[in-house]
């Protein structure tokens, strides 16, 4: 079974520039997540989709961050303008269906790190 | 406000040793805890997790305990090898809202001297 993918693995910005971080999550889960991994902390939830719905974003900056899931597969995060306190991993997980699934365990993928100079 | 508090931030120990990593929550909500393993340049994997209507749960060598009117809960990593070597994230969530939201500890790097 393949994991979550995530692209690209690593980027580097300017300040005020603008990024996207894509992710594929594992075939058949419905529910996708993006969390924010500052260096030294614990993930931090921004977004979680339920196929194509957002479930939760509540800790999402929306004035600069945003994120689609079309189609309910994979998913872009995108971050404009960027600001230093940005540099973080970017993480997505999914899990399978909270209405059929047994387990809440989340599969992460390999994350993206962001270094916004 | 940090609802999951993780302590120690980091743990040298070495090989056969156990490792023990502790945390406490404040919300009384939560229902369930798993414990994650990061490798560098990986996203974290679940290692373990336990609900509360047990006091502990073993798989090999990793054992949850739980304390629930204590409102804490660790790991145990009993014959520790370099291999564990690792940052373990305790995270907590409430399966009575809508999303099973995990919330994460800071996280203890682990390093298992040979």
């Amino acid at each position: 079974e393949a994991g979550v993918a995530q692209s690209p693995r690593y980027k580097i910005i300017e300040k005020r520039q603008s990024v996207a971080f894509w992710c594929n999550p594992i075939s058949g889960h419905a529910t996708l997540y993006w969390y924010q991994q500052i260096l030294g902390q614990g993930p931090k939830l921004l977004i979680q989709f339920q196929n194509n719905g957002v479930v939760d974003d509540s800790q999402l900056p929306k004035d600069r961050f945003s994120a689609e899931r079309l189609k309910g597969v994979d998913s872009t995060l995108k971050i404009q303008p960027a600001k230093l306190e940005d540099s973080a991993v970017y993480l997505c997980a999914s899990s399978p269906d909270l209405l059929y699934g047994t387990t809440y365990e989340q599969y992460f993928g390999p994350g993206t790190r962001l270094t916004v100079t | 406000q940090q609802q999951v508090k993780q302590s120690p931030q980091s743990l040298i120990v070495q090989k056969g040793g156990i490792s023990i990593i502790n945390c406490a929550y404040e919300n009384t909500a939560f229902d369930y805890f798993p414990w994650y393993q990061q490798f560098p340049g990986k996203g974290p994997a679940l290692l373990i997790a336990i609900r509360p209507d047990v006091s502990e749960k073993k798989e090999g060598r990793f054992t949850i305990s739980f304390n629930k009117s204590a409102k804490q809960f660790s790991l145990h990593i009993m014959d520790s090898q370099p291999g564990d070597s690792a940052t373990y994230f305790c995270a907590a969530s409430n399966s009575g809202g809508s999303n099973y939201k995990l919330t994460f500890g800071k996280g203890t790097l682990l390093t298992v001297n040979p």
